[in-house]
């Protein structure tokens, strides 16, 4: 069975501070995607990005970064140096590599940045 | 632009009654998903589609029926058999191998 775990509900920080968002997996699959989406108040999921198991390097995107470790079966979610804009609820995800229709999502993280 | 449109943003039915939710995509993605999401849980599958004409049920299909007679399009109806149907509905696409999906914003439906 597949599982995402967000243990964090809610977040808040003051812009400008950095801030990490959790992530741990459950999978029974060698291969796999793992996901991160925004969802901000209008509601629509933002697609941020797509990791697959095969590559364990950490993405760096302007404040954005991500961390990949398959020992821990962990994708962790940086934002550096926080903003208002931030704010929105971010979910982790899982699929199979070839299968797109079991995507899990974790319960999510609500993220507030006070100016 | 290319995306998905759900309309309309906020739905309200009637107890009995059934409601179709409607979802169009341009992006020209042969699958085609709907998701429910209640308050502090998770994305729940409902129906998904990989092409026209077929269709597969979610975790959570009962009390919801789907079509899918053209590529874009992929409605889906809450019935009067979903006993708890207040929460917000997306829709999203992907091409058919797992590059993820891409989400429409909506709707919020409501029962009065």
């Amino acid at each position: 069975a597949q599982k995402v775990t967000q243990a964090q509900t809610e977040i808040s920080v003051v812009e400008k501070e950095d801030v990490t968002l959790d992530c741990v997996y459950e999978t029974r699959d060698t291969t796999y995607y793992l996901f991160w989406y925004k969802q901000p108040p209008s509601g629509e999921l933002v697609f941020l990005i797509r990791r697959n198991s095969f590559d364990e390097q950490n993405e760096i995107s302007g404040r954005y970064s991500w961390n990949f470790q398959k020992s821990t079966s962990s994708f962790n979610f940086t934002i550096t140096a926080s903003q208002v804009v931030d704010s929105a609820v971010y979910f982790c995800a899982l699929s199979g590599l070839y299968n797109n229709n079991d995507m899990r999502f974790g319960a999510g993280t609500r993220l507030t940045v006070k100016p | 632009d290319g995306g998905i449109t759900q309309s309309p943003k906020y739905l309200f039915r009637k107890e009995g009654q059934n409601v179709t939710l409607s979802c169009e995509q341009n992006l020209n993605h042969d699958a085609m998903y709907w998701y429910r999401q209640d308050p502090g849980q998770g994305l729940r599958l409902i129906y998904y589609s990989q092409i026209v004409n077929d269709f597969q049920k979610g975790d959570i299909a009962e009390g919801y029926s789907v079509s899918r007679e053209k590529k874009e399009s992929f409605p889906l109806t809450v019935t009067s058999a979903q006993k708890n149907p207040t929460a917000f509905y997306l829709c999203a696409s992907s091409i058919s191998e797992g590059r993820g999906q891409y989400f429409g914003a909506g709707p919020r439906l409501s029962v009065l």
